[in-house]
């Protein structure tokens, strides 16, 4: 069983300039779901993606959108960022309508906006 | 408004002594109370979860007792070891997606 990855690690981005994040789902989840962890934060849910589809979406801007692909890897997508952008962005892959609602984290990828 | 309040921020605790950390939440619809561990430049992990129908459950050193009527759920790590040092976040899931409290930083000192 392969666990939730994420690409690129690091990342360092201009104010302005658009990202694009990514995140491979732990082996036999369907749905991903982003947060946004501001340092000395909890992690504060952007949006998630079942079957393709957004599935529930947090208090974020529309600049911030996404993918989920066929094989449940999806894309985090930001658009004219801001200093304030600055965070770990992380992937959680869940299984949905388990019972258990577990969701597992890949390890994030650091944006920083200059 | 923050839906889920946990305390302490930090905390400071002996090896082998017992680590406690509390949460409490307002909406009811939740029904799904996982914890999950933070080490530096890491994700968070799943470390232990339950649900209201219970009041204890336990995983080895790991305990979270939940009492429905106050709206509070805490973690005790039993014999805390300095490899425990790290962010803990509570969470809640239930008519919303995942909210997590704002984390307690645990250092276990030798």
């Amino acid at each position: 069983e392969t666990g939730v990855t994420q690409s690129p690690t690091h990342l360092i981005k201009t104010r302005g300039q658009q990202v694009t994040l990514r995140c491979s789902s732990q082996s036999g989840h369907n749905t991903v779901s982003w947060y946004q962890q501001a340092l000395g934060q909890g992690p504060q849910f952007i949006f998630q993606y079942y079957r393709e589809e957004e599935n529930g979406r947090g208090n974020f801007p529309p600049r911030f959108s996404g993918l989920q692909f066929p094989n449940y890897s999806s894309e985090l997508n930001v658009n004219a960022l801001e200093l304030d952008d600055s965070a770990l962005y992380l992937c959680a892959s869940s299984l949905q309508g388990r019972v258990g609602y577990e969701q597992y984290f890949g390890p994030g990828t650091r944006l920083t906006v200059t | 408004q923050q839906q889920v309040k946990q305390s302490p921020q930090s905390l400071i605790v002996q090896k082998g002594g017992i680590s406690i950390i509390n949460c409490a939440y307002e909406n009811t619809a939740f029904d799904y109370f996982p914890w999950y561990q933070q080490f530096p430049g890491k994700g968070p992990a799943l470390l232990i979860a339950i649900r209201p129908d219970v009041s204890e459950k336990k995983e080895g050193r790991f305990t979270i007792s939940f009492n429905k009527s106050a709206k509070q759920f805490s973690l005790h790590i039993m014999d805390s070891q300095p490899g425990d040092s790290a962010t803990y976040f509570c969470a809640a899931l239930g008519n919303t997606p995942l909210v997590f409290g704002k984390g307690t930083r645990l250092s276990v000192i030798a």
